[in-house]
């Protein structure tokens, strides 16, 4: 089967525009996570579901960042007010989430977002 | 404040030869461990995860886990330029509920002379 797919795989916008990232996972995985990734860093989580509902969104950094996955599959991240320092590559990945310590995630391609 | 560390490096070996990548967590009740391997421009890509202590091997990659040490490493035996890139540790924690994100390293810079 297919891969967890990003749409877009590169998006530009100005400053203080909106923008929505779209993360299509693996068929099956019922965990959803967003992360974003800056040169030479660690990728940042940033919001995690379960389901259709957000488990954790204790990495979103402000309230201009909000997502939602509202029949259990597709996910989408939606950024308001952009700022430059939104700037980074945003990852989607999924994992088929049962008991214990396991499902390893599965990353998709990601979004490169840049905000002039 | 839970951490994973990691040498940033460059780590440079010459092909052929065993790569050895270290990563220490602080989270004595951590549970599982996972490498991921990216390249330039690219996600990361699962390489391997390691759940109890010892070693996993799959292919010419090997885990090491020490809980009572507290570190996970990755071998990679007859190491290839194709091998070039970034190394990310990341480790789950043994959380009730459903917290279930990981906590990362920096990653380290893998080199594979010809």
């Amino acid at each position: 089967g297919a891969g967890v797919s990003q749409t877009p795989s590169n998006k530009v916008t100005e400053k203080g525009k909106y923008v929505e990232l779209r993360c299509d996972p693996i068929s099956g995985h019922t965990a959803l996570y967003w992360y974003r990734q800056s040169l030479g860093q660690g990728p940042e989580f940033l919001i995690y579901f379960q389901g259709t509902g957000a488990a954790d969104d204790s990495g979103l950094p402000n309230d201009r960042f909000f997502a939602v996955r509202p029949e259990g599959s597709v996910s989408t991240l939606k950024i308001q007010r952009t700022e430059r320092g939104d700037s980074a590559v945003y990852l989607c990945a999924s994992s088929f989430s049962g008991q214990g310590a396991g499902s390893p995630l599965h990353f998709g391609n990601g979004t490169r977002l840049t905000v002039t | 404040q839970k951490e994973v560390e990691q040498n940033s490096g460059p780590l440079s070996v010459p092909e052929g030869a065993i790569a050895s990548l270290n990563c220490t967590y602080s989270d004595r009740g951590s549970q599982s461990f996972f490498w991921y391997r990216q390249y330039s421009g690219k996600s990361p890509e699962l390489i391997m995860f390691i759940y109890s202590n010892g070693d996993k091997e799959d292919g010419r990659f090997t885990a090491q886990l020490n809980k009572a040490s507290q570190y996970v490493s990755l071998l990679i035996r007859d190491s290839q330029p194709s091998d070039s890139a970034t190394y990310l540790c990341a480790v789950r924690g043994d959380n009730a509920g459903n917290n279930r994100k990981l906590i990362w390293g920096l990653g380290t810079s893998l080199a594979v002379n010809p």
